[in-house]
């Protein structure tokens, strides 16, 4: 029973291209996360939505297009890929904020781009 | 905005051995302080928390304390284990009304046999 499940776990990719990342939770959670790890292992936030609504939005590029059909899901859509977007994503959920509780991660969405 | 900066970068220790990760964070109002174990392949998972309203608190062979006026926080693993080598991340949140956790820069513990 995997209670935050990303896919694919790999995506090996053109630049220019468009892909995408789909993640579900199955802990009853009403929040939901992007995060972007670098080489160096750095841990970025990049979207939050609480009740599929847009929380957060870190300066990312408007070619991210995060999409929270329900509160179980949230998506990650990116166009036109670049070199510089190779990195690992991780999806995480957790019930409310930091006043109640810890995030719970995703695998990870390893993303390639050549 | 919020920072959290966490040293050491790496960490060795023989198998037995004592670590201590120590981090600190510029944001006074931040009241929530997780901690996490990222294993090869793997996204990162709680291994203890703690809340500012508390010093202190152990969870076994693993303990966290917090320095509310100096904005420190460390973690301490006792009697280390070679399953305990993967990289581990401090993190600090705001709570209510905000939603961000913010991470540390990580530190890869090794764990000599």
């Amino acid at each position: 029973d995997t209670a935050v499940s990303q896919t694919p776990k790999y995506l090996v990719t053109q630049m220019g291209n468009d892909k995408s990342i789909k993640c579900e939770q199955n802990l009853g959670h009403d929040t939901m996360y992007w995060y972007k790890q670098d080489s160096k292992k750095f841990l970025k936030i990049m979207f939050s939505y609480n009740n599929k609504e847009l929380i957060i939005n870190e300066t990312v590029p408007n070619r991210f297009s995060p999409k929270s059909p329900d509160k179980a899901h949230l998506n990650l859509h990116i166009n036109s890929l670049e070199l510089g977007d190779s990195a690992v994503y991780f999806c995480a959920s957790s019930h409310g904020g930091p006043n109640n509780s810890p995030l719970h991660f995703g695998n990870g969405t390893r993303l390639t781009v050549t | 905005g919020e920072n959290v900066e966490q040293h050491p970068s790496t960490l060795s220790v023989q198998e037995g051995d004592s670590a201590v990760i120590k981090c600190t964070y510029s944001d006074s109002a931040s009241n929530y302080f997780p901690w996490y174990k990222q294993e090869l392949g793997k996204g990162p998972q709680l291994i203890i928390d703690i809340r500012s309203n508390v010093g202190e608190k152990k969870d076994q062979r693993i303990a966290v304390t917090l320095n509310k006026t100096a904005k420190h926080f460390s973690l301490h693993i006792t009697e280390t284990q070679p399953e305990d080598s993967a990289v581990y991340f401090c993190a600090g949140g705001v709570g209510t009304g905000t939603y961000k956790y913010i991470f540390g820069t990580g530190t890869r513990l090794k764990v000599l046999a």
